[in-house]
C-alpha cells in the first residue's frame, strides 16, 4: 500500500511550451501533496506545497506563475510547467502525505523534464 | 533553518563489508531525521526515521542509524554490505515526523563491489 504514481516519467518539449505533470496517490487520501526538484548531482528542493482544494504554497525564489499548481482531488496533484526553457529541465518529484501513518511522506517515482 | 550535510558523494564498499554513510544536521529546533533509499528510476524509499524516542534506530534491510546530539550527526551504517544495497541514499532532516516538508542532503552513492 501507499503508492504514489507520477505520470509522465520522462519528458521532452520544445522550449516555449508547457507541460503537465501528475502525481496520484493510488491507495489512499492525501491532502497535502509536495513538490521537489532535483538537478543532477544535487539534493532534492522543496518547490512547493500543495492543499487539496487551496492555493499552493511556493517557496521562495520559485516561480508562481511559472509552476501552476493544481491539487484539485485527495489523490491528484498536478504541476504545469509553463512556457517551459531550457533552464527548467530537471527530475521532478512529488510526495504524497498518508495522514494515518502518522504523517509518513511517500515518494512518487519522478518525471525527467528535458526542454529543448 | 534546517540543513543537511552528507560527507561523500560517492562511498564504495566490498560486498560483506560493513557501510557507513555520513549526516550531519542543522537545526534549530528538535529535528526529526530521515533516510531514504533511491533505486534507479524509482521514487524514494523510507529506510528509516529519528523522532525523538530512541537515539538508535533500526530501519528495514538491516540498516540502522544513530541520533548523537552532540555531534549533530545521523550517520547511516550497516554491519555486512549486499550487492542490492547499490543505490543513492539521502538523509533529509524535518520539523515534524513527516507532515512537513523535508530538507535533503545532497545524497550518498553506494557502490557495493562483489
Amino acid at each position: 500500500g501507499a503508492v504514489v504514481s507520477q505520470h509522465p516519467s520522462r519528458v521532452i518539449c520544445k522550449s516555449g511550451t508547457s507541460v503537465k505533470i501528475e502525481c496520484r496517490s493510488l491507495d489512499f487520501q492525501a491532502t497535502t501533496m509536495f513538490w521537489y526538484r532535483q538537478f543532477p548531482k544535487q539534493s532534492l528542493m522543496l518547490m512547493a506545497t500543495s492543499n487539496e482544494g487551496s492555493k499552493a504554497t511556493y517557496e521562495q525564489g520559485v516561480e508562481k506563475d511559472k509552476f501552476l499548481i493544481n491539487h484539485a482531488s485527495l489523490t491528484l496533484s498536478t504541476l504545469t510547467v509553463t512556457s517551459a526553457h531550457p533552464e527548467d529541465s530537471s527530475f521532478y518529484i512529488c510526495s504524497a502525505l498518508e495522514g494515518r501513518r502518522g504523517g509518513e511522506q511517500f515518494f512518487g517515482p519522478g518525471t525527467r523534464l528535458t526542454v529543448l | 533553518a534546517q540543513s543537511v550535510t552528507q560527507l561523500g558523494s560517492h562511498v564504495s564498499v566490498s560486498e560483506g563489508a560493513l557501510v557507513l554513510l555520513r549526516c550531519n544536521y542543522s537545526s534549530s529546533v528538535p529535528p526529526y531525521l530521515f533516510w531514504y533509499v533511491q533505486y534507479p528510476n524509482q521514487g524514494l524509499q523510507l529506510l528509516l526515521k529519528y523522532t525523538s524516542a530512541a537515539t538508535l534506530v533500526k530501519g528495514i534491510n538491516g540498516f540502522e542509524a544513530e541520533f548523537k546530539k552532540s555531534e549533530t550527526s545521523f550517520h547511516l551504517t550497516k554491519p555486512s554490505a549486499h550487492m542490492s544495497d547499490a543505490a543513492e541514499y539521502f538523509c533529509a532532516v524535518s520539523e515534524s515526523s513527516g507532515n512537513t516538508p523535508l530538507v535533503f542532503g545532497k545524497g550518498t552513492r553506494l557502490s557495493v563491489i562483489a
